[in-house]
């Protein structure tokens, strides 16, 4: 199985920083690496796929960049709405694996 | 408007069975595969399978052979996962997912439904 080695687990950030996280893949994923925010009870959203394409309606503050085995979400200027869990997924190859999620505090 | 309805909440035994449906609407049913997702509470997301919508050729994580099963039913644009043999660390939102072939896949999900295992 290919792990999914996310960094942080978690931080505490402030409105305006840069934030960076990082997913490390065992294994080459090519860009079958997608990011998910989740707010506490609510359904994940997906932010980015293909490793850096924007979902449609996503702010572009958020970016994503790398290929193959590393990876990376960046929030240029941190709101206050993008306090959450972030997820990163590989689905290059079964089973898919999650990241263990980065939660960003205040 | 696209989306995937799933089924309520469920309080089950352990050792009973649960069957969570996941309706599409929306979009061409068949032309996507869902993927199921679980959350148990306080952690993280966990996949346990994909299952195509076109012709139901399936794909289960490790957790889930033996005691999961994926069907679709074309005719009502719905998906079901059934978990059998149900334990006490079953308990989690469960997740369908839209998914397909590509990079472009995890785009739409359900509103989850909760399964609770407890006797």
């Amino acid at each position: 199985d290919i792990q999914m080695t996310q960094s942080p687990s978690a931080m505490s950030a402030s409105v305006g920083d840069r934030v960076t996280i990082t997913c490390r893949a065992s294994q080459g994923i090519s860009d079958y690496l997608a990011w998910f925010q989740q707010k506490p009870g609510k359904v994940p959203k997906r932010l980015i796929f293909a490793a850096f394409t924007l979902h449609s309606g996503v702010p572009s503050r958020f970016s994503g960049s790398g290929s193959g085995t590393e990876f990376t979400l960046t929030i240029s200027s941190l709101q206050p709405e993008d306090f959450a869990t972030y997820y990163c997924l590989q689905h290059y190859t079964y089973p898919y694996t999650f990241g263990q999620g980065t939660k960003l505090e205040i | 408007q696209v989306q995937l309805l799933q089924s309520g909440a469920e309080v089950k035994m352990p050792g009973a069975s649960v069957k969570v449906s996941c309706k599409a609407s929306g979009y061409s049913f068949t032309t996507y595969t869902i993927s199921w997702v679980r959350q148990a509470p306080g952690q993280g997301l966990e996949w346990m399978g994909w299952i195509s919508a076109f012709n139901g050729d399936r794909n289960y994580a490790e957790s889930l052979q033996g005691r999961g099963t994926m069907t679709t039913d074309t005719s009502t644009a719905t998906a079901y996962m059934e978990l059998r043999s149900l334990r006490p660390d079953d308990t989690a939102v469960y997740y369908c997912v839209r998914d397909r072939s590509g990079p472009d896949a995890f785009d739409l999900w359900g509103q989850g439904t909760m399964v609770t295992v407890s006797s």
